[in-house]
């Protein structure tokens, strides 16, 4: 398998700007997170869903946060407009429920926002 | 509010030095604590579940040890290959999700 993928590596963009960031999990894990990791405040849970349905989105920073999954194989996280305190890796996760929370993580996205 | 903090921050050590990293934890009922190793330009790769008081895990150099309010990484006698970020995170019964600390970047100095 070719575990979490993540797209694109880096994103750069000017404040305002929408930045869509895509996951694809590994096949047949049916939970999905989005984390954001930062310097000042560590790993962040954003997000995350079971079986494609969001299940906790209590740690979207405001309403220009937006994350779907439209199917078992890909999630998005939309942030409309952009801005540069959202400069962050932004990291997706997967795991198969009873997998004892070993998460499996992608690379990550280095967003920076100008 | 679950609450995870690891010390020190940062640590450099020179090849071969053992040393231990700490990780302090509040939560409403573990469930499990987790240990990660982050490479530069990485996501966190997974190393050890613990989920009882007085349970070890070993893997080559590194040895983690729980107790009900913080948990230890041992490391012995490091190689540079050791140098990474450590992560630790707790989750709490009702299979909520994880909570990370910050981290301890670690150098080994050949």
């Amino acid at each position: 398998d070719a575990g979490v993928i993540q797209s694109p590596r880096h994103e750069v963009t000017e404040m305002g700007q929408e930045v869509t960031l895509r996951c694809k999990p590994i096949s047949g894990h049916d939970y999905l997170f989005w984390y954001r990791q930062t310097m000042m405040r560590g790993l962040e849970l954003l997000i995350y869903f079971n079986n494609n349905v969001p299940i906790d989105d209590s740690g979207m920073p405001e309403d220009r946060f937006s994350a779907k999954m439209p199917n078992a194989s890909f999630s998005t996280l939309k942030i409309q407009p952009s801005e540069p305190r959202d400069s962050a890796v932004y990291f997706c996760a997967s795991t198969i429920q009873g997998g004892g929370e070993k998460l499996f993580f992608g690379s990550g996205t280095q967003l920076s926002v100008l | 509010e679950d609450q995870v903090t690891q010390s020190p921050e940062a640590l450099r050590l020179q090849e071969g030095e053992s040393s231990s990293l700490n990780c302090s934890y509040t939560v409403s009922g573990l469930r499990g604590l987790f240990w990660y190793r982050q490479d530069p330009g990485k996501g966190p790769e997974f190393l050890f579940t613990l989920y009882s008081a007085g349970e070890e895990k070993e893997k080559e150099r590194l040895k983690a040890t729980l107790t009900k309010k913080e948990s230890f990484l041992h490391i012995t006698a490091p190689k540079p290959e050791d140098s990474a970020t450590y992560l630790c995170a707790v989750q709490a019964r009702g299979n909520t999700p994880l909570v990370f600390g910050k981290g301890t970047r670690l150098s080994v100095i050949a």
